[in-house]
Protein backbone atom coordinates (compact mmCIF):
# COMPACT_ATOMS: atom_id res chain seq x y z
CA UNK A 1 0.00 0.00 0.00
CA UNK A 2 2.01 3.07 -1.62
CA UNK A 3 -0.58 5.98 -0.20
CA UNK A 4 -0.05 8.96 -1.91
CA UNK A 5 2.86 8.82 -5.05
CA UNK A 6 3.82 12.23 -6.51
CA UNK A 7 6.44 11.78 -9.45
CA UNK A 8 8.85 13.51 -10.26
CA UNK A 9 10.28 14.29 -6.96
CA UNK A 10 12.40 16.88 -8.35
CA UNK A 11 12.39 19.39 -11.66
CA UNK A 12 13.99 22.18 -13.04
CA UNK A 13 12.12 23.84 -16.21
CA UNK A 14 12.83 27.10 -18.23
CA UNK A 15 10.54 30.01 -18.18
CA UNK A 16 7.83 29.06 -20.72
CA UNK A 17 8.55 25.29 -20.56
CA UNK A 18 5.27 23.31 -20.44
CA UNK A 19 4.96 20.12 -18.00
CA UNK A 20 2.47 17.91 -15.87
CA UNK A 21 2.78 16.78 -12.13
CA UNK A 22 1.64 12.72 -11.84
CA UNK A 23 -0.25 11.94 -8.53
CA UNK A 24 -2.17 8.67 -8.07
CA UNK A 25 -3.00 7.47 -4.65
CA UNK A 26 -4.02 3.81 -4.26
CA UNK A 27 -6.77 3.94 -0.88
CA UNK A 28 -9.75 4.17 -3.10
CA UNK A 29 -10.31 7.88 -1.57
CA UNK A 30 -12.82 9.89 -3.94
CA UNK A 31 -11.15 13.15 -3.38
CA UNK A 32 -7.95 14.77 -4.38
CA UNK A 33 -6.21 18.05 -3.80
CA UNK A 34 -3.29 19.64 -5.58
CA UNK A 35 -1.44 22.17 -2.80
CA UNK A 36 1.60 24.29 -3.49
CA UNK A 37 3.90 25.14 -0.47
CA UNK A 38 6.19 28.20 -0.39
CA UNK A 39 8.12 29.98 2.80
CA UNK A 40 6.16 31.61 5.12
CA UNK A 41 3.11 30.64 3.17
CA UNK A 42 1.83 27.90 4.40
CA UNK A 43 -0.13 25.36 2.32
CA UNK A 44 -2.33 27.18 -0.40
CA UNK A 45 -4.91 25.08 -2.62
CA UNK A 46 -4.34 24.99 -6.26
CA UNK A 47 -7.43 22.73 -7.38
CA UNK A 48 -8.99 19.96 -6.27
CA UNK A 49 -11.41 17.27 -7.25
CA UNK A 50 -14.26 15.85 -4.91
CA UNK A 51 -14.73 12.79 -7.43
CA UNK A 52 -13.89 11.55 -10.90
CA UNK A 53 -14.55 13.88 -13.10
CA UNK A 54 -15.19 16.82 -11.88
CA UNK A 55 -12.76 19.83 -10.57
CA UNK A 56 -12.63 23.40 -8.83
CA UNK A 57 -10.55 25.86 -8.42
CA UNK A 58 -9.22 26.95 -5.11
CA UNK A 59 -7.03 29.82 -3.62
CA UNK A 60 -4.43 29.79 -6.39
CA UNK A 61 -6.04 28.38 -9.67
CA UNK A 62 -4.45 30.85 -12.24
CA UNK A 63 -1.60 29.53 -14.32
CA UNK A 64 -2.32 25.56 -13.87
CA UNK A 65 -4.76 22.83 -15.31
CA UNK A 66 -5.77 19.41 -13.57
CA UNK A 67 -7.22 16.32 -14.93
CA UNK A 68 -9.08 13.73 -12.65
CA UNK A 69 -8.51 10.91 -15.21
CA UNK A 70 -9.74 8.33 -13.37
CA UNK A 71 -10.37 7.54 -9.51
CA UNK A 72 -6.79 7.11 -8.93
CA UNK A 73 -4.86 9.88 -10.83
CA UNK A 74 -5.04 13.51 -10.44
CA UNK A 75 -2.49 15.47 -12.81
CA UNK A 76 -1.72 19.38 -12.83
CA UNK A 77 0.07 20.84 -15.59
CA UNK A 78 1.98 23.97 -16.03
CA UNK A 79 1.23 24.78 -19.74
CA UNK A 80 3.72 27.93 -19.73
CA UNK A 81 6.05 28.00 -16.52
CA UNK A 82 7.08 31.15 -14.78
CA UNK A 83 9.40 31.71 -11.78
CA UNK A 84 6.50 32.49 -9.55
CA UNK A 85 6.13 28.67 -9.90
CA UNK A 86 8.69 28.07 -8.33
CA UNK A 87 7.44 25.69 -5.21
CA UNK A 88 6.69 22.10 -3.80
CA UNK A 89 3.47 20.89 -4.63
CA UNK A 90 1.68 18.41 -2.62
CA UNK A 91 -0.71 15.93 -3.74
CA UNK A 92 -3.30 14.95 -1.01
CA UNK A 93 -6.47 13.06 -0.79
CA UNK A 94 -9.19 12.04 1.08
CA UNK A 95 -11.04 8.90 1.69
CA UNK A 96 -14.28 10.30 1.58
CA UNK A 97 -15.67 13.77 0.38
CA UNK A 98 -17.96 14.95 3.48
CA UNK A 99 -15.93 16.68 6.43
CA UNK A 100 -13.85 15.48 9.00
CA UNK A 101 -11.71 13.30 7.07
CA UNK A 102 -7.54 13.74 7.44
CA UNK A 103 -5.54 14.43 3.99
CA UNK A 104 -3.45 12.36 3.25
CA UNK A 105 0.05 13.96 1.80
CA UNK A 106 2.25 12.56 -0.95
CA UNK A 107 5.96 13.33 -0.43
CA UNK A 108 6.16 16.93 -2.82
CA UNK A 109 7.51 17.31 -6.16
CA UNK A 110 10.10 20.20 -5.68
CA UNK A 111 9.76 22.13 -9.06
CA UNK A 112 11.96 25.19 -9.98
CA UNK A 113 11.86 27.72 -12.63
CA UNK A 114 14.82 29.94 -13.75
CA UNK B 1 -14.38 32.41 0.91
CA UNK B 2 -12.04 30.14 4.17
CA UNK B 3 -9.59 32.61 5.91
CA UNK B 4 -6.93 31.00 8.25
CA UNK B 5 -4.84 33.11 10.13
CA UNK B 6 -2.28 31.07 12.50
CA UNK B 7 -0.05 32.62 15.20
CA UNK B 8 2.54 33.23 16.27
CA UNK B 9 4.94 32.53 13.21
CA UNK B 10 7.79 31.38 15.09
CA UNK B 11 7.95 30.00 18.62
CA UNK B 12 10.90 29.05 20.94
CA UNK B 13 10.44 27.40 23.93
CA UNK B 14 13.06 25.49 26.40
CA UNK B 15 12.44 21.88 26.82
CA UNK B 16 10.17 20.95 29.55
CA UNK B 17 7.80 23.65 28.70
CA UNK B 18 4.38 24.27 27.03
CA UNK B 19 3.82 25.63 23.45
CA UNK B 20 0.50 27.08 22.48
CA UNK B 21 -0.48 28.18 18.45
CA UNK B 22 -3.65 29.90 18.20
CA UNK B 23 -5.60 30.04 14.73
CA UNK B 24 -8.70 31.63 13.76
CA UNK B 25 -11.25 31.42 10.65
CA UNK B 26 -13.64 33.13 8.91
CA UNK B 27 -16.14 31.00 7.67
CA UNK B 28 -18.77 29.91 10.22
CA UNK B 29 -19.26 26.56 8.44
CA UNK B 30 -16.16 25.33 8.82
CA UNK B 31 -17.04 22.15 10.90
CA UNK B 32 -13.49 20.33 10.98
CA UNK B 33 -10.28 22.01 12.28
CA UNK B 34 -6.84 19.41 12.08
CA UNK B 35 -3.66 20.20 12.94
CA UNK B 36 -0.13 19.17 11.06
CA UNK B 37 3.31 18.58 11.45
CA UNK B 38 5.97 19.17 8.87
CA UNK B 39 9.53 17.99 9.36
CA UNK B 40 12.59 19.55 7.40
CA UNK B 41 12.07 18.50 3.92
CA UNK B 42 8.66 16.02 4.43
CA UNK B 43 5.30 15.86 4.02
CA UNK B 44 2.86 17.18 6.41
CA UNK B 45 1.53 14.37 8.93
CA UNK B 46 -1.83 15.13 10.81
CA UNK B 47 -0.85 15.20 14.49
CA UNK B 48 -4.77 15.79 15.82
CA UNK B 49 -7.66 17.09 14.40
CA UNK B 50 -11.36 18.60 16.14
CA UNK B 51 -14.34 18.31 14.87
CA UNK B 52 -17.48 21.28 15.77
CA UNK B 53 -19.35 19.42 18.31
CA UNK B 54 -16.63 18.65 20.54
CA UNK B 55 -14.85 21.76 22.81
CA UNK B 56 -11.22 20.07 23.65
CA UNK B 57 -9.61 16.65 22.67
CA UNK B 58 -6.35 15.50 23.86
CA UNK B 59 -4.15 12.63 22.88
CA UNK B 60 -1.18 12.34 25.44
CA UNK B 61 0.95 15.52 25.61
CA UNK B 62 -1.43 17.04 22.42
CA UNK B 63 -4.24 18.86 22.96
CA UNK B 64 -6.40 21.27 20.95
CA UNK B 65 -9.43 23.70 21.94
CA UNK B 66 -12.21 24.80 19.59
CA UNK B 67 -14.46 27.85 20.48
CA UNK B 68 -17.27 27.51 17.86
CA UNK B 69 -18.67 31.42 19.05
CA UNK B 70 -15.41 32.81 18.84
CA UNK B 71 -14.04 31.04 15.95
CA UNK B 72 -10.66 30.20 17.03
CA UNK B 73 -8.61 26.82 18.05
CA UNK B 74 -6.19 26.36 19.40
CA UNK B 75 -3.02 23.26 19.47
CA UNK B 76 -1.22 22.81 23.24
CA UNK B 77 2.48 20.87 23.24
CA UNK B 78 2.63 20.11 27.06
CA UNK B 79 6.70 18.97 28.51
CA UNK B 80 8.24 19.61 24.88
CA UNK B 81 10.74 17.80 23.74
CA UNK B 82 13.31 18.05 20.84
CA UNK B 83 11.57 15.88 18.43
CA UNK B 84 8.56 18.33 18.77
CA UNK B 85 10.51 20.82 16.76
CA UNK B 86 8.97 21.44 13.35
CA UNK B 87 6.36 23.52 11.35
CA UNK B 88 2.71 23.40 12.61
CA UNK B 89 -0.31 23.86 10.58
CA UNK B 90 -3.79 24.57 11.46
CA UNK B 91 -6.65 24.41 8.62
CA UNK B 92 -10.24 24.37 8.32
CA UNK B 93 -12.67 22.35 6.42
CA UNK B 94 -14.54 24.25 3.47
CA UNK B 95 -17.82 22.74 2.25
CA UNK B 96 -19.43 23.77 -1.52
CA UNK B 97 -21.58 22.36 -4.41
CA UNK B 98 -17.88 21.31 -5.72
CA UNK B 99 -16.72 19.52 -2.52
CA UNK B 100 -14.89 19.76 0.28
CA UNK B 101 -11.19 21.13 1.22
CA UNK B 102 -8.82 21.94 3.72
CA UNK B 103 -7.70 25.84 4.07
CA UNK B 104 -3.96 26.38 5.40
CA UNK B 105 -3.08 28.87 8.31
CA UNK B 106 0.63 30.24 7.11
CA UNK B 107 2.43 27.80 9.78
CA UNK B 108 4.17 28.39 13.17
CA UNK B 109 8.07 27.18 13.58
CA UNK B 110 8.67 25.30 16.61
CA UNK B 111 11.76 25.80 18.11
CA UNK B 112 12.35 23.22 21.36
CA UNK B 113 16.13 23.64 22.91
CA UNK B 114 17.24 21.16 25.50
Amino acid sequence: NAGVTQTPKFQVLKTGQSMTLQCAQDMNHNSMYWYRQDPGMGLRLIYYSASEGTTDKGEVPNGYNVSRLNKREFSLRLESAAPSQTSVYFCASIRTGGSGSPLHFGNGTRLTVT
Amino acid sequence: GENVEQHPSTLSVQEGDSAVIKCTYSDSASNYFPWYKQELGKRPQLIIDIRSNVGEKKDQRIAVTLNKTAKHFSLHITETQPEDSAVYFCAASISDQAGTALIFGKGTTLSVSS
